[in-house]
């Protein structure tokens, strides 16, 4: 069965400072997405970045990069220069093809502090 | 990315009462969207999969004749929880996905109290 893990319940950085989040993953299928949201406090859930399983290189998303080492089924997220705004609840998640779901992680709290 | 609007943004109801929530696609035809469930601090949970035109697909232990889900066309699903209960508070979000779209995007999620 697939699984994503989120090891980290909370993480705190200072502003300006990169901070990565962890995420590993279990999948048998060959295929598979990974994507990253980040839910503020208001709940909505926001995209971030998405990675697939075929990609040769790490995906970039402005300040977001995703450090993608298949061999040892991670995505971390990595986030740069971390700003007040950054701060809100950050969900790993992995798209199964066959079914078009999204399976989550359990989340990471992050918290930028000045 | 695509917009995905819910309506309402927060409901407060009376037991027994059924609440209807409206997930609409605003920018491209979802063929398929997606309902899950959010307990405070915890993660998101995947209630059912309705595709445009078919019965809506649950997972295991949701309750179908509870959640009502209608998919009737390409940019509309909606959710109807009914005879709604305490326990049946909740953060309600939709997701949109389609076959030739790679990211699920999100509405903005619904907040439901029951008295």
């Amino acid at each position: 069965a697939q699984k994503i893990t989120q090891t980290q319940p909370g993480m705190f950085v200072q502003e300006k400072e990169a901070v990565t989040l962890d995420c590993t993953y279990d999948t048998s299928d060959p295929s598979y997405g990974l994507f990253w949201y980040k839910q503020p406090s208001s709940g909505e859930m926001i995209f971030l970045i998405y990675q697939g399983s075929y990609d040769q290189q790490n995906a970039t998303e402005g300040r977001y990069s995703l450090n993608f080492q298949k061999a040892r089924k991670s995505a971390n997220l990595v986030i740069s220069a971390s700003q007040l705004g950054d701060s809100a609840m950050y969900f790993c998640a992995m798209r199964d093809y066959n079914t078009d779901k999204l399976i989550f992680g359990t989340g990471t709290r992050l918290q930028v502090f000045p | 990315g695509a917009v995905v609007s819910q309506h309402p943004s927060r409901v407060i109801c009376k037991s027994g009462t059924s609440v209807k929530i409206e997930c609409r696609s605003l920018d491209f035809q979802a063929t398929t969207m997606f309902w899950y469930r959010q307990f405070p601090k915890q993660s998101l949970m995947l209630m059912a999969t309705s595709n445009e035109g078919s019965k809506a697909t649950y997972e295991q232990g949701v309750e179908k004749d509870k959640f009502l889900i209608n998919h009737a066309s390409l940019t509309l699903s909606t959710l109807t929880v009914t005879s709604a209960h305490p326990e049946d508070s909740s953060f309600y979000i939709c997701s949109s996905g389609s076959a030739n779209q790679e990211t699920q995007y999100f509405g903005p999620g619904t907040r439901l109290l029951v008295l």
